[in-house]
């Protein structure tokens, strides 16, 4: 059984560019969740693509978005870099799309935005 | 809406017995779930409680009092490997997505 990998592991950016973080869901799990984390806090949730739909969107602007592929891999974009997005951004797969599914972490992307 | 709260930070020396509460405001709660991240790593479920009551897994005990808005993880004859955050998570029928906390981070010393 495969876990969640997301690519790259870390980034840096400068303030105004497009970034794309990328997530290979675990084997069999139908739902990825992106949550932004940054230092010394809890994990924020962007949103959720079920099925290849977005699926719930947490507190952000339309500047982050996604996408999700047939193979229930994921993209996560953002536009227009503030030095605000330095964060890590974590890719969680599940078996479903409801929160009691359990959630599998990938180890996330580290992006520096300067 | 929704409110959580867990101490910011617990320390404790290896071999002890260590309880993290969670206390939470979530409209159209249904469960409750616990996560542990080490630093620099992912964070990994450990537990979800939808019933009163204590679940065990091992050395790691989770609780749940749903009249209360109150839960706990327990954890017990602590290791260094135990240093890490932990968070607590509320289900809710209403977003129906995890809502993370600022967690708690669980220092253990020789």
């Amino acid at each position: 059984e495969t876990g969640v990998t997301q690519s790259p592991t870390h980034l840096i950016k400068t303030r105004g560019q497009q970034v794309t973080l990328r997530c290979s869901s675990q084997s069999g799990h139908n739902t990825v969740s992106w949550y932004q984390q940054a230092l010394g806090q809890g994990p924020q949730f962007i949103f959720q693509y079920y099925r290849e739909e977005e699926n719930g969107r947490g507190n952000f602007p339309p500047r982050f978005s996604g996408l999700q592929f047939p193979n229930y891999s994921s993209e996560l974009n953002v536009n227009a870099l503030e030095l605000d997005d330095s964060a890590l951004y974590l890719c969680a797969s599940s078996l479903d799309r409801d929160s009691v599914s359990p959630l599998h972490f990938g180890n996330g992307t580290r992006l520096t935005v300067t | 809406g929704q409110s959580l709260e867990q101490p910011s930070e617990v320390t404790a020396v290896e071999g002890a017995i260590v309880q993290i509460n969670c206390t939470y405001q979530t409209s159209g709660f249904y469960g409750l779930s616990w996560y542990q991240q080490h630093d620099g790593g992912a964070p990994t479920f450990l537990s979800y409680n939808a019933l009163d009551g204590l679940e065990e897994t091992g050395r790691f005990s989770s609780f749940l009092s749903r009249s209360d808005s109150y839960g706990y993880l327990l954890l017990q004859e602590l290791q260094m490997k135990d240093s890490a955050s932990y968070f607590c998570a509320p289900s809710s029928y209403n977003t129906d997505k995890l809502i993370f906390g600022t967690g708690t981070r669980l220092q253990v010393f020789p």
